[in-house]
């Protein structure tokens, strides 16, 4: 089955740096790949995702790479604020029916003012 | 329409209890998750119905675990003879049948704590 290794653990940045989280997948049949945004004592949200057929997705100041060949992609995160405080998930899978999202086990990102 | 509804929102048990959790995802949604979180980390992925059917199983699923989805709407995550390392948060999500649209809408889940 698909797993996904998600670095780094935590990152702190000073507000308005950039902030980079990659991820690794094993399955290399899987061509879904979203991120999920988790406040303190909320339920997950996605923030941006990205398909196999693209290789770089933009909404405002998010964006998302994906390299097939390597089997990673990553989150990039550009004026970080401190609302952009969280923890970020990213997850993988196959988008037809009958296959799960399978999660990293997040990063959790402090941004200081 | 108010999102994915999970109750109840908190259990506390004892040891070798069971619990039953449900879940009424979003109306038209005919995919519907679970999964347990623990603390520091991810998502982990339980079972998936897609209407009635439950699809796909993790293998990391204890048989003190079932799932049902009997008409299709509502679903129930229930945890026979409880052991402390079931404490978690289960939540429920769903999303649409159609193709295009990948987005899980998560609920508020439900927090076990097993004494």
């Amino acid at each position: 089955g698909e797993n996904v290794e998600q670095h780094p653990s935590t990152l702190s940045v000073q507000e308005g740096d950039s902030a980079v989280i990659k991820c690794t997948y094993s399955d290399s049949a899987s061509n879904y790949f979203p991120w999920y945004k988790q406040e303190l004592g909320k339920r997950p949200q996605l923030i941006i995702d990205i398909r196999s057929n693209v290789g770089e997705k933009k909404d405002q100041r998010i964006a998302v790479t994906l390299n097939k060949t390597a089997k990673h992609f990553s989150l990039h995160i550009t004026e970080t604020q401190p609302e952009d405080s969280a923890v970020y998930f990213c997850a993988a899978s196959l988008n037809q029916a009958g296959t799960a999202l399978i999660f990293g086990k997040g990063t959790t990102l402090s941004v200081s003012s | 329409d108010t999102g994915v509804s999970q109750n109840p929102r908190h259990k506390i048990t004892k040891r070798g209890q069971n619990v039953t959790f449900r879940c009424d995802p979003i109306s038209e949604h005919n995919r519907l998750y679970w999964y347990r979180q623990t603390l520091g980390q991810g998502p982990e992925f339980l079972t998936y119905f897609q209407n009635e059917a439950q699809l796909e199983k993790s293998r990391l699923l204890s048989d003190r675990f079932s799932a049902e989805r009997p008409k299709g709407s509502f679903s129930t995550l229930e945890i026979q003879r409880t052991e402390q390392g079931d404490s978690a948060m289960y939540l429920c999500a769903s999303r649409p049948g159609t193709m295009n649209t990948g987005e899980l809408f998560f609920g508020e889940g439900s927090r076990l704590t097993v004494l």
